[in-house]
């Protein structure tokens, strides 16, 4: 069985461009979760989905990040415009009703 | 809030020594999960244990929910280990959010 795929595995972009990350997470997994991992530092939720709603988004920046989960599968995760301070790993997960969570490889994003 | 507390931050061991990393929470909780960081950044489950007991090859974790404490085993260390090794826990009546500890380091040495 496929895990959570990611996509891209690394970015580079100058800071005031836009950015799109994909997942596809695991087949049948209702729950789907992106992180932000800053180096040295555990993953911190930006938002959480239940099928296509977000559940809880509390801790995504809503003036540059959006994020949406069309049709309850496939999520992408965008920033607009970037700032050199978004550098870091961009994490997808998925889990079958919120329970034990998988983790997508990440996208290791680099703002210059 | 909760405050989940892993230690030691840091190990350096040979490979073949034992190790035993530690997870301390400070309320109850209905999900605990161990990770293991390899050092690519990708993020492993290893166990997904509130309570009990479990064992995975050189590897094996012991949750006791009402002493809110957890602890990882792994056994015959390989290099392959070095990495960081990550607990997570969800609260009992929590908004479904994984709280995260800060990790601890392993370097195994050949």
């Amino acid at each position: 069985e496929a895990g959570v795929v990611q996509s891209p595995r690394y970015k580079i972009i100058e800071k005031k461009q836009p950015v799109a990350f994909w997942c596809n997470p695991i087949s049948g997994h209702n729950t789907l979760y992106w992180y932000r991992q800053n180096l040295g530092q555990g993953p911190e939720l930006l938002i959480r989905y239940e099928n296509e709603e977000a559940v809880d988004d509390s801790q995504l920046p809503k003036d540059r990040f959006s994020a949406e989960r069309l049709k309850g599968v496939d999520s992408t995760l965008k920033i607009q415009p970037a700032e050199l301070g978004d550098s870091a790993v961009y994490l997808c997960a998925s889990s079958p009703y919120n329970t034990e969570a998988f983790f997508g490889q990440g996208t290791r994003l680099t703002v210059v | 809030g909760i405050q989940v507390e892993q230690s030691p931050p840091d190990l350096i061991l040979q490979e073949g020594a034992n190790s035993t990393l530690r997870c301390n929470f400070s309320d109850s909780v209905n999900n605990l999960q161990w990770f293991h960081q390899n050092p690519w950044g990708q993020l492993i489950n290893l166990f997904y244990i509130p309570s009990g007991t479990k064992q995975n090859g050189r590897l094996s974790a012991t949750t006791v929910a009402t002493e809110r404490y957890s602890l990882l085993y792994i056994s015959s260390s390989q290099t392959t280990d070095s990495g960081v090794y990550f607990c997570a826990v969800k609260l009992m009546d929590s908004n479904y959010q994984l709280i995260w500890g800060a990790g601890t380091k392993l370097i195994i040495k050949p």
